[in-house]
């Protein structure tokens, strides 16, 4: 089974503007989580989405957001990008089967977001 | 809100040596807790959890042992190799994963 993909990779916005990152979840997985990672700030954890709806946030503002389609993709958005929202957004899949936070979440590669 | 602790945040042990991880979290009715590695530039990858009715698991150098009354859960890793050398990150779970700040383990040869 593919594993789960990120795009971009990278990217490098201004202050002010706006991002959509995307996120595939491995086939056949239902949930899937959002994480913003620095080094200070280590792993936190932003929203759950399952069956397109989410489940469980995190303590992050408005400007942070997300979505998830009928195929199980995810896209996060981020508007008004300030620079402490330079980081590494990774997202993980998992079947979904068990409550929300619960068994092996499967991470992909991150995306990093430079903001200037 | 919930929080979880996690200590050191660097250790550093020769090869075959034991290292050992220790975190503590705020929420009493967390009930699973996961250990997750993450080396150098790769993605974060489970590597043991435990749920709150059992006391310790254990999987081949991997162990976890948890503490409910001290709210705190530890890892243990026995005979430590150079490929052992990541960051490992706690955490505990009532909906919402949440990490603790990550540990650097360094095993030198």
């Amino acid at each position: 089974k593919a594993g789960v993909t990120q795009t971009p990779r990278y990217l490098i916005k201004t202050r002010g503007q706006q991002v959509t990152l995307s996120c595939s979840p491995i086939s056949g997985h239902r949930s899937v989580s959002w994480y913003q990672q620095t080094p200070g700030q280590g792993l936190q954890f932003l929203f759950e989405y399952f069956s397109e709806t989410q489940r469980n946030k995190g303590n992050f503002p408005g400007r942070f957001s997300g979505r998830q389609f009928s195929n199980s993709r995810s896209e996060m958005n981020v508007s008004t990008l300030e620079l402490g929202d330079s980081a590494l957004y990774l997202c993980a899949s998992s079947l979904g089967s068990e409550p929300p936070g619960y068994g092996e979440q499967f991470f992909g590669p991150g995306t990093r977001l430079t903001v200037l | 809100g919930e929080n979880v602790e996690q200590h050191p945040s660097t250790l550093s042990v020769q090869e075959g040596d034991s290292a050992v991880i220790k975190c503590t979290y705020s929420d009493s009715a967390s009930n699973y807790f996961p250990w997750y590695k993450q080396e150098l530039g790769k993605r974060p990858q489970l590597i043991i959890d435990i749920r709150s009715n059992v006391g310790e698991k254990k999987d081949q150098r991997i162990a976890v042992t948890l503490n409910k009354t001290a709210k705190h859960f530890s890892l243990h890793i026995t005979e430590t190799q150079p490929e052992d050398s990541a960051v490992y990150f706690c955490a505990a779970t009532r909906g919402k994963l949440i990490f603790g700040q990550g540990t650097e383990l360094s095993v030198k040869p």
